[in-house]
């Protein structure tokens, strides 16, 4: 147990549905980070929230869209994915202004887009 | 840009045999080093790290040392079990948009036979 919660563990959706991942931390972090997890492409930052100010990864397509409404909460809202989408979706939290700086993370959300 | 490259697995090996996961290191400045492992079905967690150099990171019988002068963070274990198996990454600080992150290597999984 890391302190960091996700939910669902599992889903699968259909290209037209519209679904949301949670990730809650309570280890009292102010940094909030989501990653997807693939065969292809083994970790790749998706986005990072710093204060709960979002740091804005232009890579992401916007089929993809983030929410941290405070400092232990954060969402992914999902929408018109594609079969390329499915994956493992992994949150983390940090203090960020440790200089040692690790990443906490959450169990992951695996992700099956039919 | 920062980057980390780690050796290519699959690794295989048989219990109580020595291991060395290679991983060496690109970056401006003095980065925090890391390594996370991913046991099967499950997100990861932190297994040990070094914030400068020379300092040795160690956690149930891993070690790593920084070293500044190779660009390199090797994880060694005298002695493998078979619950290792799993997937390691090395990792190491750095900011991005005014936040800090981590930046993966590709990881190395690792397999620990009987």
């Amino acid at each position: 147990e890391t302190g960091v919660t996700q939910t669902p563990r599992h889903l699968v959706m259909g290209m037209t549905n519209k679904k949301s991942l949670k990730c809650e931390q309570h280890l009292g972090h102010n940094a909030m980070y989501w990653y997807k997890q693939s065969a292809k492409k083994p970790l790749e930052l998706m986005f990072v929230y710093s204060l709960e100010e979002r740091v804005e990864n232009n890579s992401v397509p916007s089929r993809f869209s983030p929410e941290c409404p405070n400092s232990s909460h954060l969402f992914l809202h999902l929408h018109t994915l594609q079969p390329e989408d499915s994956a493992l979706y992994l949150c983390a939290s940090s203090q960020d202004q440790l200089v040692s700086y690790e990443q906490y993370f959450g169990p992951g959300t695996r992700l099956t887009v039919t | 840009g920062n980057s980390v490259t780690q050796m290519e697995g699959p690794v295989t090996l048989s219990e109580e045999a020595f291991l060395t996961i290679n991983c060496t290191y690109t970056a401006t400045g003095y980065p925090s080093l890391f390594w996370y492992v991913q046991y099967p079905g499950e997100g990861l967690q932190l297994l040990l790290k070094a914030t400068k150099a020379d300092d040795k990171g160690s956690n149930k019988g891993f070690e790593a040392t920084y070293r500044k002068e190779t660009t390199s963070f090797h994880l060694e274990k005298g002695s493998v079990q078979v619950s290792d198996s799993a997937v390691y990454f090395c990792a190491l600080s750095d900011r991005w948009g005014g936040a800090q992150k981590l930046v993966f290597g590709q990881g190395t999984r690792l397999t620990i036979n009987p």
